[in-house]
């Protein structure tokens, strides 16, 4: 099975900061990593897959790259509605493992 | 649009069976698979499995294998998840989801088990 270590577990940001959330896999999937973001005691929302492609209705602040074992979503200027737990997934192979969150708060 | 709507929120005690549904509308049920992903409480997202529609297909991830069966009545579009014997464990939410390629695009409201003596 894909192993998904999520990094860091928590942060702390301010409104208008740039968050960058990692995510690395114990193999390489090509591009096969998609990002979620879940609200408290909401349902999870798909915000980017392929790596890099932005679901629709997803706003442009959110972006993913992708390098090797290490993919990343960052958020430029941070907004109070996108206070929320981020969980990336990888879809390359089953079982299409979660990593274990990144929960971001305000500072 | 698409939609997926699932069972509402069950109370069980440890050992009894239980089955939840997820019923689908807004696309054609038998062109994707439906993922199962389950919240415990104060935590994670974890992948269950996920279950073809047309043949009822199935691919489990470890941790619930042998566990839960899940299978789909394609003739009413609605995708189920069942236990034989519930544990305290169990206890958590299950979301099902539409699943493009692995990418799970579409998310039920989840259904909330409970199961406690």
């Amino acid at each position: 099975d894909i192993q998904m270590t999520q990094s860091p577990s928590s942060l702390s940001a301010s409104v208008g900061d740039r968050v960058t959330i990692t995510c690395r896999t114990s193999q390489i999937i090509s591009t096969y990593l998609n990002w979620y973001q879940q609200k408290p005691g909401k349902v999870p929302k798909l915000l980017i897959y392929g790596a890099s492609s932005l679901q629709s209705g997803v706003p442009s602040r959110f972006s993913g790259s992708a390098s090797g074992t290490d993919f990343t979503l960052t958020i430029s200027g941070l907004q109070p509605e996108d206070f929320a737990t981020y969980y990336c997934q990888q879809s390359y192979s089953t079982p299409y493992t979660f990593g274990q969150g990144t929960k971001v708060d305000v500072k | 649009e698409v939609q997926l709507v699932q069972s509402g929120a069950q109370v069980k005690k440890p050992g009894e069976s239980l089955r939840i549904s997820c019923q689908a509308s807004g696309y054609s049920f038998t062109n994707y698979w439906i993922g199962w992903v389950r919240q415990m409480p104060g935590k994670g997202l974890e992948w269950i499995g996920i279950v073809y529609p047309p043949d009822s297909n199935t691919r489990f991830g470890p941790a619930l294998q042998g566990q839960v069966t899940m299978s789909a009545d394609k003739s009413i579009s609605t995708a189920y998840l069942q236990w034989s014997s519930l544990k305290a464990s169990d206890t958590a939410i299950y979301y099902c989801t539409r699943s493009r390629s692995g990418i799970f695009d579409y998310w039920g409201q989840g259904t909330l088990v409970t199961v406690s003596s």
